[in-house]
């Protein structure tokens, strides 16, 4: 079964420096990969999504993620955090089936 | 273009009461997910449906949870008798279904039991 762990449930860090959130993935099949967000109060909004092709998926936002095969990793970056950043990440896979397995999120924090 | 559409957004109710949940899709997606996230945790898949049929409710607490999509849009889930535990947001969710579509999520109906 097709499953992501995020590392680190709290991620705290200052405006203007790097964003990276982790998350590693465990499927027996090339894995479709997402990161969504959700900031209070509301749903969630997909930020990218990996399926096929490149490696390096770039979302909206200023966000992207690297797929790395060899680590089985998905890690999310950000050059520059902003406040309007701050707000709940997931990392999610689907695998073969089209129904969305979350990992337990990370809580991004953004600081003067 | 419309996203999901739910309602209500809060509710609160006492435990051993009932309440439903109802869902409108993005226009022409024919797959409807509704997801259950407790505080602190990443979203749980309750059932998918492909129009109006069930693909996968293996994590539905049938005993106490329904749900139904009637013509394969619209859907409702409810919960009856609702325990303490219930408390959390319903997120419903729609696509045009395989494994790589983007799902879209609605804003959530945020249930308190107390």
């Amino acid at each position: 079964a097709q499953s992501v762990t995020q590392l680190g449930s709290h991620v705290s860090v200052s405006e203007g420096a790097l964003v990276l959130l982790r998350c590693n993935y465990s499927s027996s099949v090339p894995p479709y990969l997402f990161w969504y967000v959700q900031y209070p109060n509301q749903g969630l909004q997909l930020l990218l999504k990996y399926t096929t092709g490149a490696t390096l998926v770039k979302g909206i936002n200023g966000f992207e993620a690297e797929f790395k095969k060899s680590e089985t990793s998905f890690h999310l970056t950000k050059p520059s955090a902003h406040m309007s950043d701050a707000a709940e990440y997931f990392c999610a896979t689907t695998g073969t089936a089209s129904k969305l397995t979350f990992g337990t999120g990370t809580r991004l924090q953004v600081t003067l | 273009e419309a996203g999901v559409a739910q309602s209500p957004r809060y509710k609160i109710i006492e435990k051993r009461q009932s309440v439903a949940f109802w869902c409108n899709p993005i226009s022409g997606h024919a797959t409807l997910y509704w997801y259950q996230q407790i505080l602190g945790q990443g979203p749980k898949l309750l059932i998918q449906f492909q129009n109006n049929g069930v693909v996968d409710d293996s994590q539905l607490p049938k005993d106490r949870f329904s749900a139904e999509r009637l013509k394969g849009v619209d859907s409702t889930l409810k919960i009856q008798p609702a325990k303490l535990e219930d408390s959390a947001v319903y997120l419903c969710a729609s696509s045009f279904g395989g494994s790589g579509n983007t799902i879209y999520f609605g804003e959530g109906s945020w249930l308190t039991v107390v």
